[in-house]
Order: C-alpha cells, then sequence, then structure tokens
C-alpha cells in the first residue's frame, strides 16, 4: 500500500460547485497532516493544516479520520483561481526532524 | 513576508557534470530540507539537516548527492556526478521547529542532464 494514496483524477467542474478530494495514509503513527496546493510548474503553498476535529478556512474545509487513516479536502463555490493540483502531505516525525510524504496529487480545473 | 529563495531558477548540465544548487532559508528557520520532483510524478523527500548535520535521508539520497552549510544563510545541494534520471525540479524547504511545524518551499531549480 502506499504511503500516501489520493483519488486518482483529474477533476474537471464548473464555476461554483463543491468538489471533494479523498486521501488514505497507511503509517498509523503519522502524527500531523497537511492539504498543500501547487500551480504548474510552481512550489507547494501550503494551503491548510488538518486536525482531528476538523477545520475550516472559508471555502475549505479539511477533516481527519484517524481511525480510518482518512484526510479530506472540501472546497466550496469553486473559483476558476482554485484551478490546481492538491497535494495530500502527511509527517510521521522521526527524530529531530520531520520529513514531508506527499500523495501524487489529484488537479482540479475549474471552468467558466 | 520572508520567503525562500533558490539560484539557478534553471540549471542544463551534460552527464557526469557536477551541479551545485543553491537555496537561502528564511534566516531564523534552523530545519532545512530538499525535495525533488520528477516531471509528473509526486514530490519526494531527498533529506533534512539540522544543526550542520543530516537529520535524514532517504534512498534516493545516495553517495552522489551531498548538502552543506557553507556560511549561515545558504544551504546547498551537490549532485556529483549527474545522471539522465537527476533531470528533476529541486524544492528547498526550511522550518522554525521540527516535528510537525510548517514547512516553506522555495520556487524550485529545475535541472536538466542532457
Amino acid at each position: 500500500r502506499k504511503e500516501v494514496e489520493q483519488d486518482p483524477g483529474p477533476f474537471n467542474v464548473p464555476e461554483g460547485a463543491t468538489v471533494a478530494f479523498n486521501c488514505t495514509y497507511s503509517n498509523s503513527a503519522s502524527q500531523s497532516f497537511f492539504w498543500y496546493r501547487q500551480d504548474c510548474r510552481k512550489e507547494p503553498k501550503l494551503l491548510m493544516s488538518v486536525y482531528s476535529s476538523g477545520n475550516e478556512d472559508g471555502r475549505f474545509t479539511a477533516q481527519l479520520n484517524r481511525a480510518s487513516q482518512y484526510i479530506s479536502l472540501l472546497i466550496r463555490d469553486s473559483k476558476l483561481s482554485d484551478s490546481a493540483t492538491y497535494l495530500c502531505v502527511v509527517i510521521s516525525a522521526t527524530g529531530a526532524n520531520s520529513k514531508l510524504t506527499f500523495g501524487k496529487g489529484i488537479t482540479l480545473s475549474v471552468r467558466p | 513576508e520572508p520567503e525562500v529563495t533558490q539560484t539557478p531558477s534553471h540549471q542544463v548540465t551534460q552527464m557526469g557534470q557536477e551541479v551545485i544548487l543553491r537555496c537561502v532559508p528564511i534566516s531564523n528557520h534552523l530545519y532545512f530540507y530538499w525535495y525533488r520532483q520528477i516531471l509528473g510524478q509526486k514530490v519526494e523527500f531527498l533529506v533534512s539537516f539540522y544543526n550542520n548535520e543530516i537529520s535524514e535521508k532517504s534512498e534516493i539520497f545516495d553517495d552522489q548527492f551531498s548538502v552543506e552549510r557553507p556560511d549561515g544563510s545558504n544551504f546547498t545541494l551537490k549532485i556529483r556526478s549527474t545522471k539522465l534520471e537527476d533531470s528533476a525540479m529541486y524544492f528547498c524547504a526550511s522550518s522554525l521547529a521540527a516535528r510537525g511545524d510548517t514547512q516553506y518551499f522555495g520556487p524550485g531549480t529545475r535541472l536538466t542532464v542532457l
């Protein structure tokens, strides 16, 4: 089983749509969870951290289910500017540092 | 807003040549990382660095790779003898603390090995 596995894509949705992305992770010792956003040929940028209680940031809602080792991201009222690749990222802290383990990403295209 | 910078933005080299990729992490950060992304593939961890030594490295980070913090600001990745399969985007990242702290990425260096 891959360390971090994301839904296959791409997603192509109209403006205003609600879209949900899912992600599973294999290491039950994983400690921290994030969604990053990556635009074409650019660096990954932190979108939001994911907490066990679930968290919301404007139109974005992230959920974590530790028992099922499952993370989700919900985007409401999609905008054209949301078009990007969304990366599920997990940290399994070892030693003094924490390496980020990335999923392959899922590409979202929002059309007018 | 402070940011991680990387130079050059694009490096073209011949197979077998040595390359050095440079990064300037955010000034008060203590933990430094290199990742790579082969075109069309996922971002992969290479190495983490703290207190002037390697903390963790992946299987990709073999003897051809080395990292250094030659002064108080730069963090470099050296590839001793490049191979075609080293062609990728290389991202530097830094964080203030470890264990789940946010890592901030630089814009990357696109390495093309011919």
